[in-house]
């Protein structure tokens, strides 16, 4: 069964129309990340979430946002989506933020058109 | 600063011919290196953790060292199946679980 369950697996937005990705996941970890992957690039880290915590990595850009209203679920929200922002999202859950193994989901394919 | 390199980009192997992936990194203080393979579409997919220099770990046709410098991914008598970006992630004292990965190697066995 899935452990990480990230919503819709494909998103057409126009730009500069705001956008939300869905995570959820079934086993309450205690932490959530968001990963960006650009065409054969490598995942680059936006954010996460120590429990309620809110830790966002300093070279990302403020159009992206996220909220974690409860364990089970973590958003991320685009504001105003350039062409540049069309990528691979991936969410991940971990244990603790130390050397625990993170598991990632599918991923959301985001088009920006 | 923490840095991941892999080697080759890309390879291509025939069936049964076995051959070795390279991640090289330097990092402040090693946390954890870990492995990943993802298809195309698809999220990284969960292989392997090492912490210590000589430290092994084996899963089918797959074994992954490590050393104080680099990590490799042995792969022995490749099938089709095994076609697939292999990922390395170095996690570092003080960072909050943050994975940095290398580039990866897109490997492809052909029958």
């Amino acid at each position: 069964d899935a452990m990480v369950i990230q919503n819709p697996r494909y998103q057409v937005t126009q730009f500069g129309k705001p956008v939300t990705l869905s995570c959820s996941q079934t086993l309450n970890h205690n932490v959530m990340y968001w990963y960006q992957q650009k065409s054969s690039q490598a995942p680059k880290l936006l954010f996460h979430y120590y429990d309620k915590d809110f830790n966002n990595e300093a070279d990302t850009p403020d159009n992206f946002q996220s909220r974690r209203p409860n364990t089970s679920f973590c958003f991320l929200d685009i504001r105003s989506p350039g062409l540049g922002d069309a990528a691979m999202y991936l969410c991940a859950i971990s244990s603790t933020a130390g050397t625990d193994t993170q598991y990632f989901g599918p991923g959301t394919r985001l088009t920006v058109l | 600063e923490d840095q991941v390199t892999q080697s080759p980009e890309a390879l291509r192997l025939q069936e049964g011919e076995s051959s070795s992936l390279n991640c090289s990194y330097t990092v402040s203080g090693l946390r954890g290196l870990f492995w990943y393979r993802q298809d195309p579409g698809k999220g990284p997919e969960f292989l392997f953790t090492l912490y210590s220099a000589g430290e092994e770990k084996e899963k089918e046709r797959l074994k992954a060292t490590l050393t104080k410098k680099e990590s490799f991914l042995h792969i022995t008598a490749p099938k089709p199946e095994d076609s697939a970006t292999y990922l390395c992630a170095v996690q570092a004292d003080n960072q909050g679980g943050k994975l940095i990965f290398g580039q990866g190697t897109e490997l492809s066995v052909k029958p």
